[in-house]
């Protein structure tokens, strides 16, 4: 059973600072990792994907991976409090489909 | 809008009822999916099709019937559901021969009440 493992919070922090979002793997074939925010009652949106060890930049936002520990991250810098979601980290194994893991609830604080 | 387009938003239903929901996606993906997410629960894979066909059941009761008449259109028929079938059914597409770095679009999800 391959799983994915995030902590399902509330994870709350202040106006500003850094969010930080941790998620674990199983399956170490896996090949490509993705961040999905998802608002309540609204459906998940991709927000980054991370496929090579290191670190990925978009904007505020930074993915980390690294495969020999199956874990990957999704920090938030500047946290506003329009960041407030929960969000999903989904796996991805060629050939096979998307594994999700529970998601992780993120409250900034104004 | 994200180019995966899901009807009914909100639907509530008796047990008895038989209802469908419905999907379109206007990205030209070959893959699409059906998942649902319950409360509190991660999103449980419910059926997959390829280029129209079916791939995967992960499982699921028969009360619910997936219909892929095509690679744009998927349905997913109800029929005799039960309380605990109430949740978000989320549509999702894919384009399948892109590779390792390619995501899904999500629909914006039926929320089914079973009464």
């Amino acid at each position: 059973q391959k799983e994915v493992e995030q902590n399902s919070g509330p994870l709350s922090v202040p106006e500003g600072a850094i969010a930080s979002l941790n998620c674990t793997y199983s399956d170490r074939g896996s090949q490509s990792f993705f961040w999905y925010r998802q608002y309540s009652g609204k459906s998940p949106e991709l927000i980054m994907f991370i496929y090579s060890n290191g670190d990925k930049e978009d904007g505020r936002f930074t993915a980390q991976l690294n495969k020999a520990s199956q874990y990957v991250s999704l920090l938030i810098r500047d946290s506003q409090p329009s960041d407030s979601a929960t969000y999903l980290c989904a796996v991805y194994n060629y050939g096979q489909n998307f594994v999700f893991g529970p998601g992780t609830r993120l409250s900034v604080l104004p | 809008e994200t180019g995966v387009t899901q009807t009914p938003r909100h639907l509530v239903m008796g047990m008895t009822n038989k209802k469908s929901l419905k999907c379109e996606q206007h990205l030209g993906h070959n893959a699409m999916y059906w998942y649902k997410q319950s409360a509190k629960k991660p999103l449980e894979l419910m059926f997959v099709y390829n280029f129209k066909e079916q791939t995967e059941n992960n499982s699921v009761p028969s009360r619910f019937s997936p219909e892929c008449p095509n690679s744009s259109h998927l349905f997913l028929h109800l029929h005799t559901l039960q309380p605990e079938d109430s949740a978000l059914y989320l549509c999702a597409s894919r384009q399948n021969d892109r590779g390792t770095n390619y995501g899904y679009t999500f629909g914006s999800g039926t929320r089914l009440t079973v009464v």
